[in-house]
């Protein structure tokens, strides 16, 4: 059973509108939330890192929040770019070390348009 | 500019050749993972390697092995390849202190035929 949930599966936007991607995990123990970005044919980026119970973080034009208690998180693109374009992917850790697994989620398919 | 870097990009094989996909990472890095994206699928862990020959199966190991015999270095070998194991294949690397960044390669798309 998938334990992290993506929403949307893929979203349109034009260029310099805001976005939304929605993260749900029923992963126990949730020791942090990660989200990457994966451009078309490349690997994994990181954008943040969230780890506190309600967590916020925000880097350039990405913001992320997470709530535990609600096994939830929220990564908001402030005005796109066409840069944008990618498949992002939340990440739970279940544990803070090498010795605990990441859970992927299957990831939000986004596209900015001009 | 620390980077992961997997070779080959791409490869095609027949079904019960042998596969030797390579990892690199000039980080130091203590921890390393293969992973393999499927469509509308999660990354699924396949082995992580803790350090020198201190390797650990995934949550899909099976029709895999793995070699760690430099802390840089870390390969994934398929012994008689199957058309299932098409894929795309991602090396990670970690410092595996609290919270610390990962780093993935680009990939390895695997096609078997």
């Amino acid at each position: 059973k998938t334990q992290v949930e993506q929403s949307p599966q893929s979203l349109v936007v034009r260029q310099g509108e805001n976005c939304v991607l929605q993260c749900n995990y029923s992963v126990t123990p949730d020791n942090h939330l990660r989200w990457f970005k994966q451009d078309t044919g490349k690997g994994l980026v990181s954008l943040t890192v969230l780890v506190d119970q309600k967590d916020k973080t925000s880097n350039g034009r990405y913001s992320a929040t997470l709530d535990k208690d609600a096994k939830h998180s929220t990564l908001h693109i402030t005005a796109t770019l066409l840069d944008d374009t990618a498949t992002y992917i939340c990440v739970v850790g279940d544990r803070g070390s090498a010795l605990g697994r990441l859970h992927f989620g299957a990831g939000t398919q986004l596209i900015v348009i001009p | 500019d620390m980077k992961v870097t997997q070779m080959p990009r791409y490869l095609i094989k027949r079904m019960g050749e042998n596969v030797l996909l390579e990892c690199g990472q000039d980080m130091s890095h203590e921890t390393m993972y293969w992973y393999r994206q499927d469509p509308g699928l999660g990354l699924q862990l396949i082995y992580i390697s803790y350090d020198v020959d201190s390797n650990s199966e995934g949550d899909i190991p099976k029709g895999y092995r793995v070699s760690r015999k430099k802390r840089e270095h870390f390969s994934l070998i398929l012994d008689s390849a199957k058309t299932n194991q098409t894929s795309v294949y991602f090396c990670a690397s970690s410092s595996g202190q609290a919270n610390s960044d990962y780093t993935f390669g680009s990939g390895t798309r695997l096609l078997v035929i």
